[in-house]
């Protein structure tokens, strides 16, 4: 099945730095890549997703690419903030799954210090 | 507003007595999912429904079991809860499709305490 890893594991910035997360996966033939943050104690909130027939997708402060070819997605985060401090988690459609499963990466703790 | 509504928020009960969590949804999603999430890890998928129909992993335990009722509500049945079955979980809805690359809501969960 689909294998997705995540790095690094924690990654601490200074405030109006940039943060980039990176993930990798398995399955050549996934589709639909989400990146979730879940502050704690809450929900994991979408902030930003990208299907595979784009290589980027940008919302304000926040980008994802994709580079199809090497199975790997990152996420930018532009002048961070410390409200952007969070885990947070990327995650791959696996097509060889039944609906519409999400095979998730084992989480980045972000911590912004101003 | 709440679009994918978990009850409890949290719930507390004893060794090997059965509990059930409930989750409902005002979004019309046809796909519904549990997931257990245990704490500094990623959420872990133990089951979810397509419609009507039940898709359980291969490695969630017998112990787990799960309702549809109608679209709108999922339940979440633990038969005996041991004590590492204490944890957040976490409801999630999405639009099914053929291509299956919608995104997934969820709700704010039920933190589960087991004494």
């Amino acid at each position: 099945g689909e294998n997705v890893e995540q790095h690094p594991s924690t990654l601490s910035v200074q405030e109006g730095d940039s943060a980039v997360i990176k993930c990798t996966y398995s399955d050549s033939a996934s589709n639909y890549f989400p990146w979730y943050k879940q502050e704690l104690g809450k929900r994991p909130q979408l902030i930003i997703d990208i299907r595979s027939n784009v290589g980027e997708k940008k919302d304000q402060r926040i980008a994802v690419t994709l580079n199809k070819t090497a199975k790997h997605f990152s996420l930018h985060i532009t002048e961070t903030q410390p409200e952007d401090s969070a885990v947070y988690f990327c995650a791959a459609r696996s097509t060889k799954e039944y609906g519409n499963k999400l095979v998730f990466g084992a989480g980045t703790i972000l911590r912004v210090k101003s | 507003d709440a679009m994918v509504i978990q009850n409890p928020r949290y719930q507390v009960t004893q060794f090997g007595k059965p509990v059930t969590l409930s989750c409902s949804q005002t979004l019309n999603h046809n796909v519904m999912y549990w997931y257990q999430q245990k704490s500094s890890q990623a959420p872990k998928l133990l089951f979810h429904y397509y419609d009507k129909d039940f898709n359980n992993e291969a490695d969630t335990p017998d112990n787990f079991q799960s309702r549809r009722p109608n679209t709108s509500f999922c339940f979440l049945d633990i038969r005996s809860p041991g004590l590492g079955d204490a944890a957040m979980y976490l409801c999630a809805t999405s639009r099914g499709g053929v291509r299956g690359n919608q995104p997934q809501h969820f709700g704010d969960g039920t933190r589960l305490s087991i004494l």
